[in-house]
């Protein structure tokens, strides 16, 4: 069973950085960053190609966030800068099924918490 | 980029129908054969139900299908059971704007 394992998770302050990692042998595969504030929904966070050539973000993330990925050690990351407390969620990586057609392996989850 | 239309609950009783709507724009929705559903429940990363519109992946009971028509994807139920109670969010590709996804709100499926 293929899975994904995320971690780096943990409590910063406002303004602070945070690089997330997940253990991911899909070099083969778009992968994606999809995050979740407590209590509500799912929210796309930024995705990228299988070589790394391209990457996509989502708006509220654009300019801190950067998504890159180390296919020879089989991991991908996310690192968060200038973090707000309404970056605060529980951050998941997906692999893609096929273009944009949905993420058919998620990781467990990691939990960033951003408070004073 | 606004998330995607659903309703916040629907019900049913075990062995109904149920089905979920999913309200996007000409933009996102209505341009791609790209939508796909997720299933999750409570504590748990989200579960892949349908992808590409109407495929199921392998593993993912045939109760569950998919379904479009101009801007509004739907997600049905059918034969309602007890381990379907869930949250369960569509998907879909938000086009050359982000090069992303844009998720729905997300729709509470309670089973009586």
């Amino acid at each position: 069973e293929v899975q994904l394992v995320e971690s780096g998770g943990g409590l910063v302050q406002p303004g602070g950085s945070l690089r997330l990692s997940c253990a991911a042998s899909f070099s083969s595969y778009w992968m994606n960053w999809v995050r979740q504030a407590p209590g509500k929904g799912l929210e796309w966070v930024a995705n990228i190609k299988e070589g790394g050539s391209e990457r996509y973000y989502a708006d509220s993330v654009k300019g801190r966030f950067t998504v890159s990925r180390d296919n020879a050690y089989n991991s991908l990351y996310l690192q968060m800068n200038s973090l707000r407390a309404d970056d605060t969620a529980v951050y998941y990586c997906a692999r893609e099924v096929a273009w944009r057609g949905g993420m058919d392996v998620w990781g467990q989850g990691t939990t960033v918490t951003v408070s004073s | 980029q606004s998330a995607l239309t659903q309703p916040a609950s629907v019900s049913g009783s075990p062995g109904q129908s149920v089905t979920i709507s999913c309200t996007g724009t000409s933009s996102d929705v209505g341009s791609y054969n790209l939508v796909s559903w997720y299933q999750q429940h409570p504590g748990k990363a989200p579960k892949l139900m349908i992808s590409e519109g109407s495929k199921r992946p392998s593993g993912v009971s045939s109760r569950f299908s998919g379904s479009k028509s101009g801007n509004t994807a739907s997600l049905t139920i059918s034969g309602l059971q007890a381990e379907d109670e869930a949250d369960y969010y569509c998907c879909s590709y938000a086009g050359s704007g982000t090069f992303g996804y844009v998720f729905g709100t997300g729709t509470k499926v309670t089973v009586l």
